[in-house]
């Protein structure tokens, strides 16, 4: 059974602070992927990853960052966090060699003050 | 750009019912259309894809109907219940991003099923 757990459920951090979300899959899968989710606006990527120290720009990376140094990790970062990236965060992971099924994580509600 | 387009928004229906979600992709080259489904505070998870050879998948009382030529894709519930009540979302994969997996997600249906 495939498992994606997330460093915290629930995030509070201040405006300018640095922050970094963490996820960590158990199934060795090659692609991982960071969204947000916002009520109307669906799943936006942020960033994925396709291999170890490999990544590309989803649709919304601005103020964003992100490192896969492990195969099973995968870290968003937001450098200065700011009010408008108050949101759900969701990591997912696929094989993508045999599936593209993707397999969520719980999710980190962050609230940024 | 890749573009997934989701309706309804909302969607409201008696138990027994039947529910139909649509979505529209831009690319023609995409060739794998899942659908997600996520209850109230849980995680997406996966409840039914199709590929672009296939024209119609069905799962007990779920289905999802795909027009190549349109560029659209259905998911339909049929006989809906209450646990049915939840976020759908359509998705398409990009065809650009080799083996990366990436899929494009249409906005989401919030479905409530009422009893």
């Amino acid at each position: 059974d495939v498992k994606v757990t997330q460093s915290s459920r629930y995030l509070v951090k201040r405006t300018g602070e640095k922050v970094f979300l963490e996820c960590v899959q158990d199934m060795d899968h090659e692609n991982m992927f960071w969204y947000r989710q916002d009520p109307g606006l669906g799943l936006r990527l942020i960033y994925f990853s396709y291999d170890v120290k490999m990544k590309e720009k989803g649709d919304i990376p601005e103020g964003y960052s992100v490192s896969r140094e492990k195969k099973e990790r995968f870290s968003l970062i937001l450098e200065s966090a700011s009010t408008n990236q108050t949101s759900m965060y969701l990591c997912a992971s696929s094989s993508g060699l045999l599936s593209y099924e993707q397999y969520f994580g719980p999710g980190t509600r962050l609230t940024v003050t | 750009g890749e573009n997934v387009e989701q309706h309804p928004s909302t969607l409201s229906v008696q138990e027994g019912d039947s529910a139909v979600i649509k979505c529209t992709y831009s690319d023609s080259a995409s060739n794998y259309f899942p659908w997600y489904k996520q209850e109230l505070g849980k995680r997406p998870q996966l409840i039914i894809d199709i590929r672009s050879n296939v024209g119609e998948k069905k799962d007990q009382r779920i289905a999802v109907t795909l027009n190549k030529t349109a560029k659209h894709f259905s998911l339909h519930i049929t006989e809906t219940q209450p646990e049915d009540s939840a976020v759908y979302f359509c998705a398409a994969l990009s065809p650009y991003s080799g083996n990366t997996g990436k899929l494009i997600f249409g906005q989401g249906t919030t479905l409530q099923v009422k009893p």
